[in-house]
C-alpha cells in the first residue's frame, strides 16, 4: 500500500466529458505533483503544486487544469481530452525543498489508467 | 540541458546471476540521485537517495552507488520477485522541483 492515494483507479471517458482525478496525502508533504506515464516511458512532469499554489506547469494544454484545494489534496479536471492522452496519470508528493537543502524523494500513488474513447 | 541515460534498456538474468544497471546523467548542480522500482500498472516505489559522489546505499538484495557522473544499481543474487523496471531521477538546480527521469531498465528475472 502507499501512503500517497489516487481514485479512481481506472476511467473512460469519451472526448466530450468532464471527469476529475483525485489524489490525497497524509504524510504533511508541501509538494504535491502530476505527472503521466506513457507505456514503457518514464514519467513526465505536468504540474507541481508548492504550498497550495501552482508553482510549475509544463507547457501543459488547457484542457488539463489542476487544483489543489488544501495541502492534503490534488485534483486533475479533465474536459474535452483526445484520444492521445490515454495514459497512466501518477500523483506525488514530496517535502518541500528549502533553498540549499537536500531534497526529499517523491512518493507515488498508483496512478489512474485513463482511456479516452 | 539536464539529460539522465540508462543502460541496459532491458536486462534478463537467470535467479542468482547478479549484475548491474548504469544511470548516467548530465546535469548542472546535482541536489539528489533518486532510484525507483515501478511493477506494471503500480506508481514507482522509492528505493534510494544519494546526494553526493561515493555515496552508497544498500536493501535486501539491492545497493546503489553514486559517481560523479554515474550510479549504478548492484542487484546480488535476484529472484524472480526483483522483475520490474527500474528508474532513476535527478533533481539539479538551485532550488528545483523538477525530478528528471531517466527511461528505465526493464529486468526480468527467470526461476
Amino acid at each position: 500500500d502507499t501512503e500517497v492515494t489516487q481514485t479512481p483507479k481506472h476511467l473512460v471517458m469519451g472526448m466530450t466529458n468532464k471527469k476529475s482525478l483525485k489524489c490525497e496525502q497524509h504524510m504533511g508533504h508541501r509538494a504535491m505533483y502530476w505527472y503521466k506515464q506513457k507505456a514503457k516511458k518514464p514519467p513526465e512532469l505536468m504540474f507541481v503544486y508548492s504550498y497550495e499554489k501552482l508553482s510549475i506547469n509544463e507547457s501543459v494544454p488547457s484542457r488539463f487544469s489542476p487544483e489543489c484545494p488544501n495541502s492534503s489534496l490534488l485534483n486533475l479536471h479533465l474536459h474535452a481530452l483526445q484520444p492521445e492522452d490515454s495514459a497512466l496519470y501518477l500523483c506525488a508528493s514530496s517535502q518541500e525543498a528549502r533553498q540549499g537543502s537536500r531534497n526529499s524523494p517523491l512518493h507515488f500513488g498508483n496512478g489512474t489508467r485513463l482511456t479516452v474513447t | 540541458e539536464d539529460q539522465v541515460t540508462q543502460s541496459p534498456e532491458a536486462l534478463r538474468l537467470q535467479e542468482g546471476e547478479s549484475s548491474s544497471l548504469n544511470c548516467s546523467y548530465t546535469v548542472s548542480g546535482l541536489r539528489g540521485l533518486f532510484w525507483y522500482r515501478q511493477d506494471p500498472g503500480k506508481g514507482p516505489e522509492f528505493l534510494f537517495t544519494l546526494y553526493s559522489a561515493g555515496e552508497e546505499k544498500e536493501k535486501e538484495r539491492l545497493k546503489a552507488t553514486l559517481t560523479k557522473k554515474e550510479s549504478f544499481l548492484h542487484i546480488t543474487a535476484p529472484k524472480p520477485e526483483d522483475s520490474a523496471t527500474y528508474l532513476c531521477a535527478v533533481q539539479a538546480g538551485n532550488y528545483g522541483q523538477n525530478f528528471v527521469f531517466g527511461p528505465g531498465t526493464r529486468l526480468s528475472v527467470l526461476p
